[in-house]
Order: structure tokens, then C-alpha cells, then sequence
């Protein structure tokens, strides 16, 4: 199996911030690689695949790079909104592996 | 719009089976690249990738649950069935079921999940 490590396992922020999160994958992935948010309660939201290709309607503060084994989510401008847990999800091959996320904290 | 939503039971007892249904619209599952997986998040965890099958029948198993595990779908109802054999205590987790695109195995519609706990 491709583990998925993701770092750091929390951070704290401030409205305006940029924040980065990194996921690391055991082998590597090429850049099948997605990312996801999630609030408290609710369901995970698509935000990113191939490593870097937004999903439709997902604000252009994010943004995602990396190829391989190394992957960064970057929020540049943080928003109230975007307090949450992130997980990255490798889908180069099955079992289709998730890091244990990151939470977004305000600082 | 894709729209997905989990139904079954709320409580099993430990040894019962757990089946799920997931009732989709906005979508064929018989359309080329289509899928569907479970995910699933025990409280305060992170998500599990369980199950996946394909819009041609193919179908993938966590390697650590296979066993346990059984993925079936009937387009005509445009639903898919998760049944989980012999439950424990450790598979108390909220379960999502969700659409998988044909660009690939990630995961762009969500249901809102359902909380399955165990206990007798």
C-alpha cells in the first residue's frame, strides 16, 4: 500500500496568512494525487486534482503543486471560511490512500 | 447536478452484517469511466477508502477488509450496495458513499454520509 503523510498535523492562522500543508507519499505517485477540505459534520469537499488542477468553483487561493512523492497545498490569503481539515488521497493505485490530515486552526 | 445519499441502519450488533445503499442521481453508472467508492471516517479520524466499483462492473477492495467486504451496483435503480460481514466495535464510523469521474479515482461528489455505530 502507498502510505500518505501529511505534515503538519495541525497549524494555527490568521485571516490574510498564506499556509502551506505538505503530503508525502511512500512511493511515487506521479501526480495522482487529490486534495480535500472538511468542516466539522460535513461531508469531505473536492478541491484539487492532478496535483495541481482546481476543481470548478474552488477560489483561486488554493492551489496545489508537486509530482512524485512531494505534494503542497498552499492557501495564499486565508479566509474565515477555509478553517478546516485537509486531506491529500493518492489515486496512482489502489488501495486509494488518504493522509491523516491537517487541521487549519485561527490563530 | 450529482447528488448521492447513503441509507441502512444507524446501530448493528457485533457479528451482524451492515449493508448500505448509496442512491445516486445526475449520473449513469453505466457511462464509460463512471464509478462509485466508499469512504468511511471512524469519529475524530481520518477517511478510509473501502470499496470502489466501476461503470463495467470492475471492482477494488481495501486490501485490509476484502475479505469483509462485498461492492454490488444496479444501474437500473442507480443505486450501489456496500454489505460489510462480521462487525466490530472498531467499525464505528460515519460512511460515505461517492462519485468517481472518468479522470480518474478521486472523489467529486460526496454524500453526506451516515453514522453506522456498533454495539450490542
Amino acid at each position: 500500500d502507498i502510505q500518505m503523510t501529511q505534515s503538519p498535523s495541525s497549524l494555527s492562522a490568521s485571516v490574510g496568512d498564506r499556509v502551506t500543508i505538505t503530503c508525502r507519499a511512500s512511493q511515487g505517485i506521479s501526480n495522482y494525487l487529490a486534495w480535500y477540505q472538511q468542516k466539522p459534520g460535513r461531508a469531505p469537499k473536492f478541491l484539487i486534482y492532478a496535483a495541481s488542477t482546481l476543481q470548478s468553483g474552488v477560489p483561486s487561493r488554493f492551489s496545489g503543486s508537486g509530482s512524485g512523492t512531494d505534494f503542497t497545498l498552499t492557501i495564499s490569503n486565508v479566509q474565515p471560511e477555509d478553517f478546516s481539515v485537509y486531506y491529500c488521497q493518492q489515486y496512482y493505485s489502489a488501495p486509494y490512500t488518504f493522509g491523516q490530515g491537517t487541521k487549519l486552526e485561527i490563530k | 447536478q450529482i447528488t448521492l445519499k447513503e441509507s441502512g441502519p444507524t446501530l448493528v450488533k457485533p457479528t451482524q452484517t451492515l449493508t448500505l445503499t448509496c442512491t445516486f442521481s445526475g449520473f449513469s453508472l453505466s457511462a464509460n469511466g463512471m464509478g462509485v467508492g466508499w469512504i468511511r471516517q471512524p469519529p475524530g479520524k481520518a477517511l478510509e477508502w473501502l470499496a470502489l466499483i466501476f461503470w463495467d462492473g470492475d471492482k477494488r477492495y481495501s486490501p485490509s477488509l476484502q475479505s469483509r467486504l462485498t461492492i454490488t451496483k444496479d444501474t437500473s435503480k442507480n443505486q450501489v450496495v456496500l454489505t460489510m460481514i462480521n462487525m466490530d466495535p472498531v467499525d464505528t464510523a460515519t460512511y460515505y458513499c461517492a462519485h468517481r469521474p472518468p479522470t480518474g479515482t478521486f472523489f467529486d461528489f460526496w454524500g453526506q454520509g451516515t453514522l453506522v455505530t456498533v454495539s450490542s
